[in-house]
């Protein structure tokens, strides 16, 4: 089965630092791979999306992810954080072919930005 | 635009009583899929669905029911409530297989 980790359950910065966040999944196969926000007390919005193509990703609000197969990883990034982005973050992988219905999420990472 | 709407938002159960949560979307979609988040353990898959009239089970099936009768809705159902189901439930859809997912607000469910 497969599954997602993000190694960073917790990460706080200060403003106009730069963030990297984790993410590596376990399937061998095709994949297509997510990045979900989620601000305080909201639903999950989408980040950015990988599907094929180009494997450096961008995203809305300055973000970006990404894509190394040999790695399995799908790391996002932003070059500055904004106190706005103060968000819960996960990773989400879905197969590609086969059991591509589901999509599994990690544990998510919380990013807490300070002033 | 109301995109995936969740009824209620808001529950409060006492151990043994059922319950059925609403997920309604006006986008189309063929995909549903319910979500249970819980701290520190994500987003895990309950049931979902790839059409009307059909279901599936996801990681954590057990306790829950579900029904796709009509298109446009995904009904959970509770039939006997347990305190380990106090979560918060999202519901979800997309329009094809790969395609990303677009969720509710999320139903808050305390379990007593």
């Amino acid at each position: 089965a497969q599954s997602v980790s993000q190694h960073n359950h917790h990460v706080i910065l200060s403003e106009a630092a730069s963030l990297e966040l984790g993410c590596n999944y376990s399937y061998g196969g095709t994949v297509n791979l997510f990045w979900y926000v989620q601000y305080p007390g909201q639903h999950l919005q989408l980040l950015l999306k990988y599907f094929s193509g180009d494997p450096l990703v961008k995203g809305i609000k300055g973000f970006e992810a990404e894509f190394i197969k040999s790695k399995f990883s799908f790391n996002l990034r932003k070059p500055s954080v904004q106190w706005s982005d103060t968000a819960e973050y996960f990773c989400a992988v879905s197969l590609f072919t086969g059991g591509g219905n589901k999509l599994t999420f990690g544990t998510g990472t919380q990013l807490k930005v300070e002033l | 635009n109301a995109g995936v709407t969740q009824t209620p938002k808001f529950r409060v159960l006492k151990t043994g009583q059922s319950m059925t949560l609403l997920c309604a979307q006006d986008m189309n979609h063929e995909y549903m899929y319910w979500y249970r988040q819980d701290p520190g353990m994500g987003l895990r898959l309950i049931h979902y669905s790839v059409g009307e009239g059909t279901t599936a089970k996801g990681e954590v099936p057990d306790g829950y029911n579900v029904s796709r009768l009509k298109k446009q809705n995904f009904l959970l159902g509770l039939e006997s409530a347990a305190p380990s189901q106090t979560s918060v439930y999202f519901c979800a859809s997309r329009s094809t297989r790969a395609g990303e997912l677009f969720f509710g607000e999320g139903s808050r469910l305390t379990v007593l």
